[in-house]
């Protein structure tokens, strides 16, 4: 039974350009969350998703910031016109229907020149 | 706003000690406390859920619970050098989003 599976794993982009980073859950799992970790820093909830529905997306920032869970496919977080600012790493998460517990993925590391 | 609270530490112990980390957190109704590890450059893994009051061991681990001082803890019993790592603090209400402290660095010292 494979785990969370985040792609890329690392993901070098140059500011102004566009991030992409992708999440699939783990099989039987219906909600995604996605979180960020600035070096020495904790983990920072950013939005948590269903199938076609965001249910929260409270920490995620206003501006060139979005997260999609298409009915087929992977969950997409999309950021546009990187910053330094956004060089962190970006865990997925998921959990079943009725369950509490978060599992994580591997993580994308994103580096911003 | 929802706070979890933990020492950063380096909390550092000699190999076979008791390891104990602390951990608060600020809403009252939070139903579901978790520790999970992370190992330098990994991801968090879970290593103990708690929802009820009390005690709850899983080998060498014991969560304890206490939600009327909102505190909950982690013992690691007969610490090992593999158990350095920073273990975070988690706190739920409901179906909210996990909320995570900034996490406590382990040392064990061989």
């Amino acid at each position: 039974n494979a785990g969370v599976m985040q792609n890329p794993r690392h993901l070098v982009r140059r500011r102004g350009q566009e991030a992409r980073l992708r999440c699939s859950p783990m099989k039987g799992h219906s909600h995604v969350y996605w979180y960020r970790q600035l070096p020495e820093e904790g983990l920072k909830f950013m939005v948590y998703l269903q199938k076609e529905n965001i249910i929260d997306e409270s920490g995620m920032p206003k501006e060139r910031f979005s997260a999609e869970f298409p009915k087929e496919g992977p969950s997409i977080l999309r950021i546009q016109q990187v910053v330094r600012g956004d060089s962190a790493a970006y865990f997925c998460a998921s959990s079943p229907p009725a369950g509490p517990i978060l599992f994580f993925g591997p993580g994308t590391r994103l580096t911003v020149l | 706003q929802k706070e979890v609270e933990q020492n950063s530490g380096p909390l550092s112990v000699p190999e076979g000690a008791i390891a104990s980390l602390n951990c608060t957190y600020s809403d009252r109704g939070s139903q579901s406390f978790f520790w999970y590890r992370q190992y330098s450059g990994k991801s968090p893994e879970l290593i103990m859920s708690i929802y009820s009051n009390g005690d709850k061991e899983d080998g060498r681990f014991t969560a304890q619970l206490n939600k009327a001082s909102q505190y909950v803890s982690l013992l690691i019993r007969d610490s090992q050098p593999s158990d350095s790592a920073t273990y975070l603090c988690a706190v739920r209400s409901g179906n909210t989003p996990l909320v995570f402290g900034k996490g406590t660095r382990l040392s064990v010292i061989a």
